[in-house]
């Protein structure tokens, strides 16, 4: 089986400009949760999607958003750059609640933001 | 607040040694836990949860509630256990895996 594959894997971008996130989950994973690792803050719940609704929300700014579509890939945007968003994206998959599937994490997206 | 510490960011131990990895948790509920590892150039996954109560790779965890720790422990370290190991709590109200900050624990031959 294939594991959760995320693209593309390093990105560049300029402050003010936007981004988008590919995440395509495990075959037959409905769930796809989105997280951002920094040195600092370490791992951080951005959003998870299930059967192309947004199940569960973190604590990040309306510039970051994402999407599930009906094959379950998801996509996460984010408008309007800061430097402070240059971070590890790391996309997870699931069959359905992470108390009754276990998290499949992708290798991530490597966005710096300049 | 629903909190994760790991108090070590750094853990160094000897091959053969016996290896703990510190965990404590704040939690108004009855705590999910577990352990995720991530080995150099692999993927983060999922070592061990509380709930299943089995031995993976050697390495156990045991939910104190009293204490509030779910501390990581094997008890002969071996080369191949170098990587970054995270404990995390799975938040009922939010519906979210809470990370800590993480251990690099490195074996030394």
């Amino acid at each position: 089986k294939a594991g959760v594959t995320q693209t593309p894997r390093y990105l560049i971008k300029t402050r003010g400009q936007q981004v988008t996130l590919s995440c395509s989950p495990i075959s037959g994973h409905r769930s796809v949760s989105w997280y951002q690792q920094t040195p600092g803050q370490g791992l951080q719940f951005l959003f998870e999607y299930f059967s192309e609704t947004q199940r569960n929300k973190g604590n990040f700014p309306g510039r970051f958003s994402g999407r599930q579509f009906s094959n379950s890939r998801s996509e996460m945007n984010v408008s309007t750059l800061e430097l402070g968003d240059s971070a590890l994206y790391l996309c997870a998959s699931s069959l359905d609640q992470v108390l009754d599937s276990p998290l499949h994490f992708g290798n991530g997206t490597r966005l710096t933001v300049t | 607040a629903q909190r994760v510490t790991q108090p070590e960011k750094l853990l160094s131990v000897f091959k053969g040694a016996p290896v703990e990895l510190k965990c404590n948790y704040s939690y108004s509920g009855s705590p999910e836990l577990f352990w995720y590892v991530q080995y150099s150039r692999q993927r983060l996954q999922l070592l061990l949860r509380h709930i299943s109560r089995e031995s993976i790779k050697g390495f156990t965890a045991d939910l104190n509630k009293g204490e509030t720790s779910f501390h990581l422990k094997k008890p002969f370290a071996q080369e191949e256990d170098s990587a970054m190991y995270y404990c995390a709590l799975w938040h009922q109200g939010a519906q979210k895996l809470v990370f800590g900050q993480g251990t690099r624990l490195t074996i030394n031959p």
